[in-house]
């Protein structure tokens, strides 16, 4: 079974200028997260998906953060303008979407460094 | 709001010895709680849960991890680790009951001395 997968897997930008990850979950798995790990921290959940809807973007930062998976399969998660701050890793993981304490899948992960 | 707390950040053992990883959080009701593992170059992986049942779970690579409710803990065993054991763990709760989301620690990074 194919995994969660990420890309690209390093970015390297200025700040302001404007950055786009891309997501394909587990095939069949109706939800997706993003997740921001920065750097000695546990991941921190940005926006959840159940199928093509949002769940969950209390921690999304809408002012620069946005995030889409329209046909409820790929996703992708956009900086613009990125901050300094915003260095770290993306992560992101799916599930089937059946309830409480599932487990979620995560992908590589996409290592970010605004300069 | 629900945390969770990794107490250490950084442990360093010889191999053989055991390990024992601390975790609490803060929640009054039902949780969902899990350990995964960061193993180096490798994407986060699930090495327990615990959803409901004996307190006492078995994970994959010899881990295993116990519920005490009544402590707010879910602490992470291993009798005899092994270098290949190197790597972060993460503590995580899930407290709604109606969806999967989690909330991760901060991680405890792991070595082991050959």
């Amino acid at each position: 079974e194919a995994g969660v997968a990420q890309s690209p897997r390093y970015k390297i930008i200025e700040k302001r200028q404007s950055v786009a990850f891309w997501c394909n979950p587990i095939s069949g798995h109706a939800t997706l997260y993003w997740y921001q790990q920065i750097l000695g921290q546990g991941p921190k959940l940005l926006i959840q998906f159940q199928n093509n809807g949002v769940v969950d973007d209390s921690q999304l930062p809408k002012d620069r953060f946005s995030a889409e998976r329209l046909k409820g399969v790929d996703s992708t998660l956009k900086i613009q303008p990125a901050k300094l701050e915003d260095s770290a890793v993306y992560l992101c993981a799916s599930s089937g979407g059946g309830g409480a304490g599932e487990t979620q899948y995560f992908g590589p992960g996409t290592r970010l460094l605004v300069l | 709001a629900q945390s969770v707390s990794q107490h250490n950040h950084h442990v360093i053992l010889s191999e053989a010895a055991s390990l024992e990883l601390g975790c609490n959080y803060s929640y009054g009701g039902t949780v969902n709680l899990f350990w995964y593992v960061q193993y180096p170059g490798q994407h986060l992986q699930l090495l327990l849960k615990y959803f409901s049942g004996d307190p006492l779970v078995k994970g994959i690579k010899g881990f295993e991890a116990e519920f005490i409710k009544s402590k707010f803990s879910f602490n992470l065993r291993k009798p005899s680790v092994q270098w290949s054991d190197t790597a972060e763990y993460f503590c995580a709760v899930n407290v709604n009951s109606r969806d999967d989301k989690i909330i991760f620690g901060k991680g405890t990074r792991l070595h082991i001395l050959p």
